[in-house]
């Protein structure tokens, strides 16, 4: 079983603050995505990373994924009210296995105003 | 184009009733998820349908659940008795074959249940 851990598990900060939130494994991934999910809704895709050692980069969110592609990194860059959410990374495993991805324990993010 | 569709959006129940869950894929998506999320649990897979046949339903906690997808555009997980400890948001999500890792699940509102 391929098992993501999160951290940290819940986060409150003020508004206009940096953060960062990690997804580990000791699995290799085919590719990781981190998806939002806000209260109430179900989880809405962000990104998807596929190559080990590489960034994408949306708006104030930086996304970058391990080089052994085992664990990926979110930061958010001066944090507003509205990236307030549940933050969720997903793993693929085996190439063929596309289908079906493997979540995270989730970090729970609340930024106040 | 509507996005995934989900019903009841609540249920409560009393244990030892049956409970189903129904969902209505993405027009055009060939496959189909069912998610169980809790705060202990986190979200989990509970089973997943391609083209309308269950692929893997290793996720499925037991007996008591069971999904069907009939056809394309409709699916049910039914909770036959229930228990509390089934208490939780489920989530049916869909997705498309052909964007090969990149590949997007689109989730619905999630039904929380109740079972008391």
């Amino acid at each position: 079983t391929q098992l993501l851990e999160q951290s940290p598990q819940f986060l409150s900060i003020q508004e206009g603050e940096n953060l960062t939130v990690y997804c580990n494994s000791s699995s290799v991934f085919s590719s990781l995505q981190w998806y939002r999910q806000e209260p109430g809704e179900g989880p809405v895709l962000l990104v998807t990373v596929v190559t080990g050692g590489e960034v994408k980069k949306l708006k104030r969110l930086t996304f970058q994924f391990g080089d052994a592609r085992k664990d990926s990194s979110l930061h958010i860059t001066a944090a507003q009210p509205g990236d307030t959410g549940l933050y969720l990374c997903a793993g693929r495993g085996r190439p063929g296995g596309y289908q079906k991805v493997t979540f995270g324990t989730g970090t729970k993010l609340q930024v106040i105003p | 184009d509507a996005g995934v569709i989900q019903s009841p959006r609540h249920e409560v129940t009393e244990m030892g009733q049956e409970v189903t869950l129904r969902c209505k894929p993405i027009s055009g998506h060939d496959y189909l998820f069912w998610y169980r999320q809790t705060m202990m649990r986190g979200l989990e897979l509970l089973i997943y349908f391609n083209n309308n046949v269950p692929i893997d339903d290793s996720g499925m906690p037991e007996d008591r659940f069971s999904a069907k997808m009939p056809n394309a555009s409709f699916s049910t997980l039914k909770i036959q008795p229930s228990e509390p400890r089934d208490s939780a948001v489920y989530f049916c999500a869909s997705s498309q074959t052909g964007t090969g890792i990149y590949n997007e699940q689109f989730f619905g509102p999630g039904t929380r249940l109740t079972v008391l």
